[in-house]
Formats: structure tokens, C-alpha cells, sequence
């Protein structure tokens, strides 16, 4: 089955302890990104990379970092969490490329974070 | 100003009834539309692009004017299992310029 998959789901944690939140895909999608969706605000771009070892900041990469050593995973690191990092957390893949906009990503299920 | 913006909501509507989303958006240059839906405590998922001549799915009718820089979405014949937040998402050339709106909640009821 085609999937994004997401660890952990569900986190509660406290200011200042390293997470790292995993991101697998099964579908061989070169596209894969980071969101943060807060009440009012929408899904907001946290990082993406076009490819492996290729990624780049979104609109709110602070306090984060992610890699892409291998095609399928893109976790996302949060090296020193504080309480405004609190939030529901996506991670999505897709297989378009910047000239071809399909525009459909897949999400995985999301991670629900909260640091305290 | 936001770059995609929704009236959040919620929509509660009965059975049966027809019921309309927009959504505007600032970037004149963008270039591709899509609505995505997002049940309750799960991820989004594609419900349909947004072409130019505007594109019908069954129940869902999907709307483009690019003058006034808004989308719409018309579901016709509503049912319970319809009740979800509907996601506008407007892309610019590269896929990382994709911008969500931040959801119109739609509630059917019996």
C-alpha cells in the first residue's frame, strides 16, 4: 500500500530534549516537505527537499533541521524544542518536480507534538 | 494580508442542501488550484485540481476567476459524510510555493 508514514504520532516532551520525528515514504517520490499546521494558520512550510540530499527552507524553518540521505525518509529535528513548537505536524511527499505541477501530495497521518 | 484566505467557518447545513466555498488568493502569478479535504484529526488529502474552465466531480463543482483571483467549490446534494474542513491551496511554478488557506469547516446534519 502507498504511504507516507509518520513517528511518532502522538509526543510530549519538554523544553530543551532533542526530538526526532521520522518520515518514510513507499512510493519513490523525489519531493518530500515538512508542515506545521496551528488553528487560523493553515499548513505552513516548514523545510523540503527537491531530492536526496538536496533540501531547503520553507517559510518557517526555525528551530529545525531535516536531512536526506536516503530517497524514502525525511525526518524532521527538533534540536532544542520550546513551547511555541507545539503543533500538529505533516509530513508529505509527491512525485512532481518543478515543471511538472500536479500539485497532489500525500500526507502522512500527522504527529502531534507538545512541549512543555 | 494572507496569501490564501478562507472564511473559516463552520458551515452547518442540512442533508441535501447545496453549499458554497471560496476562497481568495494575492499571488497574481500563481498558477495551479486545488481543494483538499481534512477529516477530523487526519492528514489532507486531494479532493480535486481547479482548471481555468472550471472542473465537475460528481457532487463537486470547482470554480476559477482569475480577474478577481478566487476559487470556489460548490457541493451540490450534501451528505453526512461530507462534514469535513475543505483546504484551498494555491501553487505558484514550484511546488514549494504551495500555499494553504487555513480551512472552511462544513458540518451536515440529518
Amino acid at each position: 500500500e502507498a504511504q507516507v508514514t509518520q513517528n511518532p504520532r502522538y509526543l510530549i516532551t519538554v523544553t530543551g530534549k532533542k526530538l526526532t520525528v521520522t518520515c518514510s515514504q513507499n512510493m519513490n517520490h523525489e519531493y518530500m516537505s515538512w508542515y506545521r499546521q496551528d488553528p487560523g494558520l493553515g499548513l505552513r512550510q516548514i523545510y523540503y527537499s527537491m531530492n536526496v540530499e538536496v533540501t531547503d527552507k520553507g517559510d518557517v524553518p526555525e528551530g529545525y533541521k531535516v536531512s536526506r540521505k536516503e530517497k524514502r525518509n525525511f525526518p524532521l529535528i527538533l534540536e532544542s524544542p520550546s513551547p511555541n513548537q507545539t503543533s500538529l505536524y505533516f509530513c508529505a511527499s509527491s512525485s512532481f518536480t518543478t515543471t511538472e505541477n500536479t500539485g497532489e501530495l500525500f500526507f502522512g497521518e500527522g504527529s502531534r507534538l507538545t512541549v512543555l | 494580508r494572507k496569501e490564501v484566505e478562507q472564511d473559516p467557518g463552520p458551515f452547518n447545513v442540512p442533508e441535501g442542501a447545496t453549499v458554497a466555498f471560496n476562497c481568495t488568493y494575492s499571488n497574481s502569478a500563481s498558477q495551479s488550484f486545488f481543494w483538499y479535504r481534512q477529516d477530523c484529526r487526519k492528514e489532507p488529502k486531494l479532493l480535486m485540481s481547479v482548471y481555468s474552465s472550471g472542473n465537475e466531480d460528481g457532487r463537486f463543482t470547482a470554480q476559477l476567476n482569475r480577474a478577481s483571483q478566487y476559487i470556489s467549490l460548490l457541493i451540490r446534494d450534501s451528505k453526512l459524510s461530507d462534514s469535513a474542513t475543505y483546504l484551498c491551496v494555491v501553487n505558484g511554478f514550484n511546488n514549494n510555493d504551495m500555499r494553504f488557506g487555513a480551512g472552511t469547516r462544513l458540518t451536515v446534519k440529518p
